[in-house]
This record gives C-alpha cells, sequence and structure tokens, in this order.
C-alpha cells in the first residue's frame, strides 16, 4: 500500500518569514495530493491540493509544488502569520479508490 | 463541500464496554470512511464503509473489534467494541465529493 512520510515533524518560524514542509510518497498511482490544517480540537480542513497533471499550483501565500518523477511534493507558505500555527497534513490518494494515505504531520509554530 | 454530522461528539467510557459512533452527511455517497486519530498522531484509515456490502477493513483493525454499518447512502455507524484504553482517540468519518476529502468533526473517546 500507500506509504507518506513528512519532514519536519515540528517547525518554528519568525512572523513574516517563509515555511516549507515536505512529504514524499511510494505508490506511483497516486493522482491526487492534498494538504490539510488541523488547529487544535479541530478537524482537518482542506488547504490545498495537487493533481499529477500539474507541477505547482499557488493560492495567495500559500503554493504546492510536485514531482512526480522522484515522489516528492511541498507545501511552501510565505509571510507566515501567527494564525497559521497549527498540524498540517500531507496526503496521497489513489485513483479510483479514493483512500487518502496521510503524512505524520508537522506541527508549525509561527512566532510573532 | 460536504456537511457531515457525528455523534456523541465525545464520550468518557469504562474498559470493557462498547460505543457507537454516528455518522450523517447531507447527500448520498457511494464510499464512507472511518479514521482514528489517536493523541498527537496523524490520521489512520480504520475502514471503508460501501453500502450494501461488508466494511472493507485496513491492515491493523478488525470487524470484531470495529463493527461498521451501512444501512443507507448517507448514514454510517462504527462500534469500538471491548474498549481499553488503548482505544483513546479520535474518531472521524470521512466522504469524497468530487475528489476533495471531507471529515466529520470526529468523536473524542476517553477509555478509563
Amino acid at each position: 500500500g500507500e506509504n507518506v512520510e513528512q519532514h519536519p515533524s515540528t517547525l518554528s518560524v519568525q512572523e513574516g518569514d517563509s515555511a516549507v514542509i515536505k512529504c514524499t510518497y511510494s505508490d506511483s498511482a497516486s493522482n491526487y495530493f492534498p494538504w490539510y490544517k488541523q488547529e487544535l480540537g479541530k478537524r482537518p480542513q482542506l488547504i490545498i491540493d495537487i493533481r499529477s497533471n500539474v507541477g505547482e499550483k499557488k493560492d495567495q501565500r500559500i503554493a504546492v509544488t510536485l514531482n512526480k518523477t522522484a515522489k516528492h511534493f511541498s507545501l511552501h507558505i510565505t509571510e507566515t502569520q501567527p494564525e497559521d500555527s497549527a498540524v498540517y497534513f500531507c496526503a496521497a490518494v489513489s485513483g479510483g479508490y479514493q483512500k487518502v494515505t496521510f503524512g505524520t504531520g508537522t506541527k508549525l509554530q509561527v512566532i510573532p | 463541500s460536504a456537511v457531515i454530522s457525528q455523534k456523541p461528539s465525545r464520550d468518557i467510557c469504562q474498559r470493557g464496554t462498547s460505543l457507537t459512533i454516528q455518522c450523517q452527511v447531507d447527500s448520498q455517497v457511494t464510499m464512507m470512511f472511518w479514521y482514528r486519530q489517536q493523541p498527537g498522531q496523524s490520521l489512520t484509515l480504520i475502514a471503508t464503509a460501501n453500502q450494501g456490502s461488508e466494511a472493507t477493513y485496513e491492515s491493523g483493525f478488525v470487524i470484531d473489534k470495529f463493527p461498521i454499518s451501512r444501512p443507507n447512502l448517507t448514514f454510517s455507524t462504527l462500534t469500538v467494541s471491548n474498549m481499553s484504553p488503548e482505544d483513546s482517540s479520535i474518531y472521524l468519518c470521512s466522504v469524497n465529493r468530487h475528489n476533495e476529502q471531507f471529515f466529520g468533526p470526529g468523536t473524542r473517546l476517553t477509555v478509563l
């Protein structure tokens, strides 16, 4: 089955700096890669996603990149703000089965 | 988006007892997914519930411990049987709509 690794497990940045979270996956059949933000005590919320036919996608301060050959994908947050502090999960989804395999999570702390 | 509700939102149970968690979706879906999130951990898929057939369990999860019902296309239940403190977790149901995964608010279970 699919295996998703995520690094780093914790990340502290100063407000205004950038944050980068990296993931790798194992199943070449995975073709959809969502990123979730989970605030304390709340459900995971989709913040951005990328599909295998695209190499990069940007939404305001958040961007994702995908390298299918290397099976790597990354989340980039620019101009970080204290409200960006949360746990972020990457995930990989295989084809029609819709099964989502999550990474281990990154706890991001933005220091004011 | 998908509107998903779960009952109960939280419960404290004695070891050896069972708890049934309900999940209701605002419209019909083919598959419903049950995840477990242990304290400070990522989300792990327990099983996939299809209407009219037995649930498909992931490695490490068995039907006797986590029986699932799926009586129609908008509802599912997950039972945590013969509970032990190790079952203390958040249990989330999830659906896929238009290739996006949505999560219920979760059920926070504490087993004493």
